[in-house]
């Protein structure tokens, strides 16, 4: 079993959709949990992190962790075409620990 | 202002050739790290230095590759006697070190192609 698992995709949605993209980990010493976004033949972005269990807004991007389930997500509001990216969710235990990567979501936002 | 800094962008080395990969972190920043990319496939951790120290390689494989991040000048991946299974994308990130270790910027990565 891998420590972090994310649905490939591919997600295709109309432009303005909300959208829901989804990690699981099964280690529970996870505690910083980040998204990333990579456009096609670049580097990874980091677009967000959160410390522990709760939610966090950046503009139309919101992250959720849920300790308990291990399950973390991402909501994009309003998604525009320019949102169409691989997604990649993150974590690490903290201090001087690797960051571990989901296999990442490709979404591609219909204008 | 410039972020992390990679180069080459693209590298194409025959099958036995050595492949060097260099990596500039952000200003500011003292903590290294590279990954790999397959197509279709996430980022896979392979080592994370601080200057003058591998903190974790618990990634890399057991031959052929070594990193560096000297006192001075860039990163350095190392991939010794190529074989058609290296070609990917290798991605490095730098980072400010604990306890931010989590918040890590990316380079454009390099991409090598061996034939």
């Amino acid at each position: 079993q891998k420590e972090v698992e994310q649905d490939p995709g591919p997600l295709s949605v109309p432009e303005g959709a909300i959208v829901s993209l989804n990690c699981t980990y099964s280690n529970s010493a996870f505690q910083y949990f980040m998204w990333y976004r990579q456009y096609s033949r670049k580097g990874p972005e980091l677009l967000m992190y959160t410390y522990s269990s709760g939610n966090k807004e950046d503009g139309r991007f919101t992250a959720q962790v849920d300790k308990s389930s291990k399950y973390i997500s991402l909501f994009i509001r309003d998604s525009q075409p320019s949102d169409s990216a691989t997604y990649l969710c993150a974590m690490n235990s903290g201090g001087y620990q690797k960051v571990t990567f989901g296999t990442g979501t490709k979404l591609q936002v219909i204008p | 202002n410039a972020g992390v800094m990679q180069n080459p962008r693209h590298l194409v080395r025959r099958r036995g050739q050595e492949a060097r990969l260099r990596c500039s972190p952000m200003k500011g920043h003292s903590h290294v790290y590279w990954y790999r990319q397959l197509p279709e496939e996430g980022l896979k951790f392979m080592v994370y230095l601080q200057k003058e120290n591998i903190i974790d390689e618990s990634g890399m494989p057991k031959e052929r590759f070594s990193a560096e991040f000297p006192k001075e000048g860039p990163s350095i991946l190392r991939i010794q006697q190529v074989v058609r299974g290296d070609s990917a994308a290798y991605f490095c990130a730098s980072s400010l070190g604990s306890p931010a270790s989590y918040e890590q910027y990316f380079g454009p990565g390099t991409r090598l192609t061996v034939t």
